[in-house]
């Protein structure tokens, strides 16, 4: 009953280290997204893709890339990562219809020290 | 001013009583509707969607006013398990397409 995997789940990085964060869901929806949530913010979309071959930048982009691998996986990829990258980093998918729930990964949390 | 507002709370209420949260949209043609829940350190998870007629999940009872442009979710009984944080999410239609936009949250707390 896996649903939306991400991992890794905890990770620390130096200022200017790179990373990707992978995501996979088995519930064969079309679209996928990656989240962000700090304190006070809410959850805000950094990357979506609406179905497989397709990325749409979210709300806050800058800093990050994204990969749609298949219709399986959406990796998230922090170049150069900057203290104000700290937080926690949500994969989630749906069906690409209005009305569809949203399903979310358990979550990677991202220190940049 | 935010696409989805929520008082952030803390809702302190005892066992047993009923508690009312609302939610605010800002986007008339918002298709959809949902409350999802939120436990500390974890992820979000759907409590119940929203329908125009309202609806009810055991305890919990949802409605939607398009005319004000807010949802409300009410919990009746409040036991300690329903210490949490619920997320408002609306799907607004834009461009035609479609994406979740998440309130920051309302927390409430139960105590015995």
């Amino acid at each position: 009953n896996a649903g939306v995997t991400q991992t890794p789940k905890f990770q620390v990085l130096k200022t200017g280290q790179s990373m990707t964060l992978q995501c996979a869901q088995d519930m064969n929806h079309n679209s996928m997204y990656w989240y962000r949530q700090d304190p006070g913010m809410g959850l805000r979309l950094i990357y979506y893709s609406a179905s497989e071959g397709t990325t749409d930048k979210g709300e806050v982009p800058n800093g990050y890339n994204v990969s749609r691998l298949n219709k399986r996986e959406f990796s998230l990829r922090l170049e150069s990562a900057a203290p104000s990258q700290t937080s926690v980093y949500f994969c989630a998918s749906s069906v690409w219809e209005p009305g569809n729930t949203i399903y979310f990964g358990e979550g990677s949390w991202l220190t940049v020290v | 001013r935010k696409e989805v507002e929520q008082d952030p709370g803390p809702f302190n209420v005892p066992e047993g009583a009923t508690v009312a949260f609302n939610c605010t949209y800002s986007n008339s043609a918002s298709q959809s509707f949902f409350w999802y829940r939120q436990d500390c350190r974890k992820e979000p998870k759907l409590l119940m969607s929203v329908y125009s007629s309202g609806n009810e999940d055991g305890r919990f009872t949802a409605q939607l006013n398009r005319a004000s442009q807010y949802i409300s979710l009410l919990i009746r009984d409040s036991k300690l398990s329903d210490s949490a944080t619920y997320l408002c999410v609306v799907n607004p239609r834009t461009s035609g397409t479609y994406k979740y936009i998440f309130g920051t949250g309302t927390r409430l707390k139960v105590l015995a």
